[in-house]
């Protein structure tokens, strides 16, 4: 099936900071990208859907200003957390639908785990 | 998006049939079934994903009630690998996916 990487797998950072995530699909073109994140023993929530060419979309709750996307190419979606918090430290997960034929599989990258200082 | 219902938490033997349920009581006409797993610490991967009828793969089967009112995920043989958070997701389109609790399956030695 198709990939998805992240980079990097594991960061920490001292509170203050930025922090960019990068998110490629190696064997397929993505226009668009999802952003996810998860705490400690909950479930993944959606933050925002990233488009090639265009703005980021943003769910309800997430701050645009805080977490900067930007979908690069076909292949690179980046998030940046700006001036990282503890509350900040997450496992961060993006993911990229698949195309072709009536039915998008979703695949997920391998999560970046950051923790902030 | 319909809503699903799991139980938080299940154990199966290793070796044995892990049968997963899921309760979709609200999922309209051109929702499927769709069902990932998260292995402690990964990404989210796809197991199978289902509209009307049963279907069945390399990983899982997949069974769907006629009413499609609810479903459940079958591992044949489950493996100590297969220990993990089992996400039943019912959504028209897998571009927007609403993960849940989820079932954290279990497979014990």
């Amino acid at each position: 099936g198709a990939v998805v990487s992240q980079h990097p797998s594991r960061v920490i950072c001292k509170s203050g900071t930025s922090v960019k995530i990068e998110c490629r699909s190696l064997d397929f073109q993505a226009t668009t990208m999802f952003w996810y994140r998860q705490f400690p023993k909950q479930s993944l929530m959606l933050m925002a859907t990233s488009n090639e060419g265009s703005k980021a979309t943003y769910e309800q709750g997430v701050e645009k200003d805080k977490f900067l996307i930007n979908h690069a190419s076909l292949t690179l979606s980046t998030l940046t957390v700006t001036s990282a918090h503890p509350e900040d430290s997450s496992f961060y997960i993006c993911s990229a639908p698949s195309s072709g034929g009536s039915y998008n599989e979703q695949f997920f990258g391998p999560g970046t785990r950051l923790t902030v200082l | 998006d319909a809503k699903t219902t799991q139980p938080p938490s299940m154990d199966c033997a290793e070796g044995r049939a892990a049968n997963l349920p899921c309760n979709h009581s609200t999922i309209s006409g051109n929702e499927y079934v769709y069902w990932y797993r998260q292995i402690h610490s990964q990404g989210p991967q796809y197991i199978i994903h289902g509209l009307k009828n049963n279907e069945t793969n390399e990983m899982a089967s997949l069974i769907i009630t006629e009413d499609r009112k609810s479903s459940t995920l079958i591992l044949p043989h489950a493996t100590l690998r297969d220990t993990a958070v089992y996400y039943c997701i019912v959504s028209g389109s897998a571009r927007q996916l609403t993960f849940g609790s989820g079932t954290q399956l279990t497979v014990l030695p």
